[in-house]
């Protein structure tokens, strides 16, 4: 099983619906989640990170954290062609202080 | 914001060279990180620095050793470059003491011939 997990799409969703990206990680005692955007032939942009269980919004972005289940989510409302990317999910998994472990990606589609 | 910048955008070797990667970043974080990514494999971590000459082996350090001399500077080399080398590698910082966020530098697309 892999540490952290991500269907790796495409995801296709219509322009201003919400986009759901979901993430799956292996270890309990992971502390911190992060999610970054990442457009084709360029680097990665942290959108956003939660260290503790619960929601946290960000203009149209909200990350859900999940302890019990071990998933984290990335939502994104009134979806933009511009949100078409890969979204990258990211953990400190427990016992590695600073270092991150990165799923393999989403591939996010927003259609006119 | 953040800035790390990395010394190439594109960069093509041949099989054998010594290849120096540099990245600075300007915001005094304490650590330092170096990833190549690969289609279909993600994000691997190479190496990181916790601190001025410290340095720890990340998932795939074969084939690079790193040097950091000062707080600002990560620098990957590639002893003897070969073509399973040839990749995007891109450098992180982050802040540390508590703080786990990364933040990568535009990366270098490496061909190695």
């Amino acid at each position: 099983q892999k540490e952290v997990e991500q269907n790796s799409g495409p995801l296709s969703v219509p322009e201003g619906a919400i986009a759901s990206l979901n993430c799956t990680y292996s270890d309990r005692g992971s502390q911190s989640f992060f999610w970054y955007r990442q457009y084709s032939g360029k680097s990665p942009e942290l959108i956003m990170f939660i260290y503790s269980n619960g929601d946290k919004e960000d203009g149209r972005f909200t990350a859900q954290l999940n302890k019990a289940s071990q998933y984290v989510s990335l939502l994104i409302r009134d979806s933009q062609p511009s949100d078409s990317a890969t979204y990258l999910c990211a953990v400190m998994l427990g016992g590695t202080a600073s270092k991150l472990t990165f799923g393999t990606g989403t591939r996010l589609q927003v259609t006119l | 914001d953040v800035k790390v910048t990395q010394s190439s955008r594109y960069l093509v070797k041949r099989t054998g060279e010594k290849v120096f990667l540099e990245c600075v970043q300007d915001m005094d974080h304490e650590n330092m990180f170096w990833y190549r990514q690969d289609p279909g494999l993600g994000l691997r971590l190479i190496y990181f620095s916790y601190d001025v000459k410290m340095k720890e082996k990340g998932d795939i350090p074969e084939g690079y050793s790193v040097s950091r001399e000062k707080k600002e500077r990560f620098s990957l080399i590639l002893e003897s470059a070969s073509t399973n080398q040839t990749s995007m590698y891109l450098c992180a910082s982050s802040p540390g003491t508590g703080n786990s966020e990364q933040y990568f530098g535009p990366g270098t697309r490496l061909t190695v011939t």
